[in-house]
């Protein structure tokens, strides 16, 4: 079964400000890596996957990188809307069952 | 546009059976996606539950496997969940969620239902 950590378990930062978010593995899963954003009420959206693809409609300061078994989620400038819980998610190789990491709150500093 | 509608009882009682269906739109449940169901405890973070190909195979979190059944509905464009023997740990939203296939082990869940609130209590 592969682990996920994330680090830090809360950002605090201001609007405008850049956002680095850390995801470890506890075995290599490849490029196998998504990152998603989840607002309060709402369903999680996914924001990147391959470690390194913006998913369509997702806006360019979001960035991933990473493979193996360390990870980065990056927002280049916090704009007002990014304010929320980010979750990293992979999946061993075969069956395929998933993971998700603890997440990661980037809140209004 | 891909839209999903998870629906089912918001209260089930203790050792009774959980049961969701996800309703799809805009894609089909007999393309080449899988489709899964992900859940949230109230103030916690997501856990995977299950998954099915569109040939009818299921895949299930270890921890769960002894309580789930998943169904696919080609006929209906819906896919199903029971969870058995429920107890008030169970209680979480529950989200039906599409798998982006890239290639056969490259699996993304890239559209979600809105999630829906199951409580389990007496």
């Amino acid at each position: 079964e592969v682990v996920l950590t994330q680090s830090p378990a809360t950002l605090s930062l201001s609007p405008g400000e850049r956002a680095t978010l850390s995801c470890r593995a506890s075995q290599s899963v490849g490029p196998y890596l998504a990152w998603f954003q989840q607002k309060p009420g709402q369903a999680p959206r996914l924001l990147i996957y391959q470690a390194s693809t913006r998913a369509t409609g997702i806006p360019a300061r979001f960035s991933g990188s990473g493979s193996g078994t360390d990870f980065t989620l990056t927002i280049t400038s916090l704009e007002p809307e990014d304010f929320a819980v980010y979750y990293c998610q992979s999946r061993n190789n075969w069956p395929p069952e998933f993971t998700f990491g603890p997440g990661t709150k980037v809140e209004i500093k | 546009q891909v839209q999903l509608q998870e629906s089912g009882p918001g209260l089930v009682k203790p050792s009774e059976t959980l049961s969701l269906t996800c309703g799809v739109s805009g894609s089909s449940t007999s393309s080449g996606h899988y489709w899964g169901w992900i859940r949230q405890p109230p103030g916690k973070g997501l856990e995977w539950i299950a998954s099915v190909s569109h040939f009818g195979t299921n895949y299930y979190n270890p921890s769960l496997k002894s309580r789930v059944t998943l169904s696919i509905d080609t006929s209906n464009n819906q896919f199903s969940l029971n969870l058995n023997s429920v107890t008030a740990a169970d209680t979480a939203v529950y989200f039906c969620a599409r798998l982006l296939r890239l290639g056969s082990l490259d699996l993304y869940f890239d559209y979600w239902g809105h999630g829906t609130l199951v409580t389990v209590s007496s």
